[in-house]
């Protein structure tokens, strides 16, 4: 049992590059989401869903996409990157909202030049 | 919207002493309040939670937190703190706009330093 697993754990981007995060849990949550952690700034939610095919957006969702295209994985995509997205990205999921225990991923350390 | 406030980036204690980390919360709606850990190097884990059944909540490793809703407070503590509390702590409310049980919205954190 693995729980969240983030893969890639550190990137380095230029400006303008597209890259996926991406986000494999093995607990059969149905709820994921997606959070970007800045220093000082506490974690802001990006995206989340509530089962496959499901999403929505959360408070800052600009500039990222998602889609859910089976229960187990729930990838984020930066289409066009900007020094601003520079951050740490975490995944969390639990077995039906956020009211529930949220488990995390190790999270992945994304630099944009 | 809700919105919660941590008083104090970061806090100094030594070992053994009391842990208080504060936590005001805004809420439209009556609200859920968690507080995470985050260890170095790691995602979040939840330490408790409120959810309107009990005002005083204890939650893993000897933490404990009480709701107060006259003082829309959320506060943490420990009565005697160890080296392995250090880290940082996120209080967090439920709801985002329109109270949605799929958004949390945390705080900034407070660095929990344990001196020995």
């Amino acid at each position: 049992n693995a729980g969240v697993t983030q893969t890639p754990k550190f990137q380095v981007l230029k400006t303008g590059q597209s890259m996926t995060l991406q986000c494999a849990q093995d607990m059969n949550h149905e709820y994921m989401s997606w959070y970007r952690q800045d220093p000082g700034m506490g974690l802001r939610l990006i995206h989340y869903s509530v089962g496959a095919g499901i999403t929505d957006q959360g408070e800052v969702p600009n500039g990222y996409n998602v889609s859910r295209s089976t229960t187990e994985d729930f990838p984020l995509r930066l289409l066009s990157a900007a020094p601003s997205q520079t951050s740490v990205y975490f995944c969390a999921s639990s077995l039906r909202d956020a009211l529930l225990p949220l488990h995390f991923g190790n999270g992945t350390r994304l630099t944009v030049t | 919207a809700q919105s919660v406030t941590q008083l104090g980036s970061h806090v100094s204690v030594s070992e053994g002493a009391l842990v208080l980390l504060r936590c005001n919360y805004s809420s439209s709606v009556p609200p859920y309040l968690f507080w995470y850990v985050q260890y170095p190097n790691q995602g979040l884990q939840l330490l408790l939670k409120y959810t309107s059944a009990a005002t005083l909540v204890k939650g893993i490793n000897g933490f404990e937190a009480e709701f107060k809703k006259s003082e829309t407070s959320f506060h943490l503590t420990k009565p005697s703190a160890h080296m392995s509390d250090a880290a940082e702590y996120f209080c967090a409310v439920s709801g985002g706009s329109g109270g949605s049980n799929y958004k949390l919205t945390f705080g900034k954190g407070t660095l929990l330093t344990v001196n020995p």
